[in-house]
């Protein structure tokens, strides 16, 4: 397995555009998570999906921020409209039920 | 309100010493503590875990000790290498293994070995 593959790995983007980051989870892992990583916070958890649904949103910062995942293989966490406080590198992971979570490289974002 | 805190920033050791890095929690209910290694443009990788139910657990070069009572645990790594400079967090779960309701990080202590 190729682990857990995000993209871009990379994205600039200006103030008040959409930006969408991109996850592949380890196949057979049912717990999926997003986190978010800045300077003053540390790696924060955003969201989990357990079997494709959203479980606790409650780190979702504003309304601004959405994730889905439509099906096992994908998920997807959103930005719209983008403000440069969002600059951070952004992180999926996956868990089966009692394994360690394995995370991907992360998406770096920069909003201008 | 942060429920796991590593409060050194940074260590500096000499190859071939003993690392000592250090977290402490605040929250009961956390039964479960894990310890992952991130190098810069990467994801952090996972490195070694404790369940409250153990105070010792050990791997290799690595063991972490858990304290309840204090809510303290920590990373031992003998000898350390160059290839153990990386940022390492501490991170905790409640109610099952391996986080599968999601984990809380600590902040990271960036490790440097010094040859």
């Amino acid at each position: 397995d190729a682990g857990v593959i995000q993209s871009p790995r990379h994205e600039v983007t200006e103030m008040g555009q959409e930006v969408t980051l991109r996850c592949k989870p380890i196949s057979g892992h049912d717990y999926l998570f997003w986190y978010r990583q800045t300077m003053m916070r540390g790696l924060e958890l955003l969201i989990y999906f357990n079997n494709n649904v959203p479980i606790d949103d409650s780190g979702m910062p504003e309304d601004r921020f959405s994730a889905k995942m439509p099906n096992a293989s994908f998920s997807t966490l959103k930005i719209q409209p983008s403000e440069p406080r969002d600059s951070a590198v952004y992180f999926c992971a996956t868990t089966g039920l009692n394994t360690e979570a394995f995370f991907g490289q992360g998406t770096r974002l920069t909003v201008v | 309100d942060q429920q796991v805190k590593q409060n050194s920033p940074s260590l500096s050791v000499q190859e071939g010493r003993i690392s000592i890095l250090n977290c402490d929690y605040t929250n009961s209910m956390f039964d479960y503590f894990l310890w992952y290694k991130k190098y810069p443009a990467e994801g952090p990788t996972f490195l070694i875990s404790i369940s409250s139910i153990k105070d010792k657990n050990e791997d290799g070069r690595f063991t972490v000790f858990l304290n309840k009572s204090a809510k303290h645990l920590s990373l031992h790594i003998v000898p350390s290498q160059p290839g153990d400079s990386a940022v390492y967090f501490c991170a905790a779960s409640a109610g099952s293994g391996g986080g599968a309701d999601g984990l809380t990080f600590g902040k990271g202590t960036h490790l440097i070995i010094q040859p």
